[in-house]
């Protein structure tokens, strides 16, 4: 079955750079989805279609695409933005949805 | 604003049928994708499947055996079932809206609070 990759954890300190990536073989064809997820919250909607941003997302919060690799990016990271990070996209029929393990966004 | 609320029993054992409804409110179950995702206990997300146009569906090729996905127009909700469930079941189950953008199905917009089921004899 189709699956997406992305590192379990990121580290990084207030201020600095988090990159978050997300592999498949299918991402090249397929729009990823970013959500962030806080304890005990539903998810929250942070890039679509690869590097769209939401109203009321902040300017911080990007997504690019190169080949079957896509990076959620948050620029001058803060306290608030600790958070598991979730890719999604679809399989190459397009229909099947697909979700990325998570990554857990520690800052320090 | 649209608003979706999961119902249920909130334990099941094993080997018998998960079964549960999710309401909207604030608008029509008619149009856009309605999903069902789930997630165990400290894991991620798992999406089960969707229904749209109030009749085709999607599942999870790995659930695709044991999970139906049904609406109700008349109630503006729409169903899960999912048979034959394990101790491998257990997840807090939410029930979310799927944009329709025109070319199928987009982001998740909305989302239910999610209810923990748990299978256990």
């Amino acid at each position: 079955s189709y699956e997406l990759t992305q590192p379990p954890s990121v580290s990084v300190s207030p201020g600095q750079t988090a990159r978050i990536t997300c592999s498949g073989d299918a991402l090249p064809k397929q729009y990823t989805y970013w959500y962030q997820q806080k304890p005990g919250q539903v998810p929250v909607l942070v890039i679509y279609r690869d590097s769209e941003r939401p109203s009321g997302i902040p300017e911080r919060f990007s997504g690019s695409s190169s080949g079957t690799t896509v990076t959620l990016t948050i620029s001058g990271v803060q306290a608030e933005d600790e958070a598991d990070y979730y890719c999604q996209s679809t399989d190459t029929s397009g229909t099947s949805v697909v979700f990325g393990g998570g990554t857990k966004l520690t800052v320090l | 604003q649209v608003q979706l609320q999961e119902s249920g029993p909130g334990l099941v054992k094993p080997s018998e049928t998960l079964s549960l409804t999710c309401t909207v409110s604030g608008g029509s179950v008619s149009g856009n994708y309605w999903n069902w995702i789930r997630q165990p206990p400290g894991k991620g997300l798992e999406w089960i499947g969707y229904i749209y146009d109030s009749g085709s569906t999607k599942y999870n090729p790995s659930l695709k055996s044991r999970v139906t996905i049904s609406v109700d127009t008349s109630k503006n909700h729409f169903s899960l079932i999912l048979s034959s469930v394990t101790t491998a079941d257990t997840a807090v189950y939410s029930c979310v809206r799927g944009y329709s953008y025109g070319f199928g199905q987009d982001y998740f917009d909305y989302w239910g609070q999610g209810t923990l089921v748990t299978v256990s004899s």
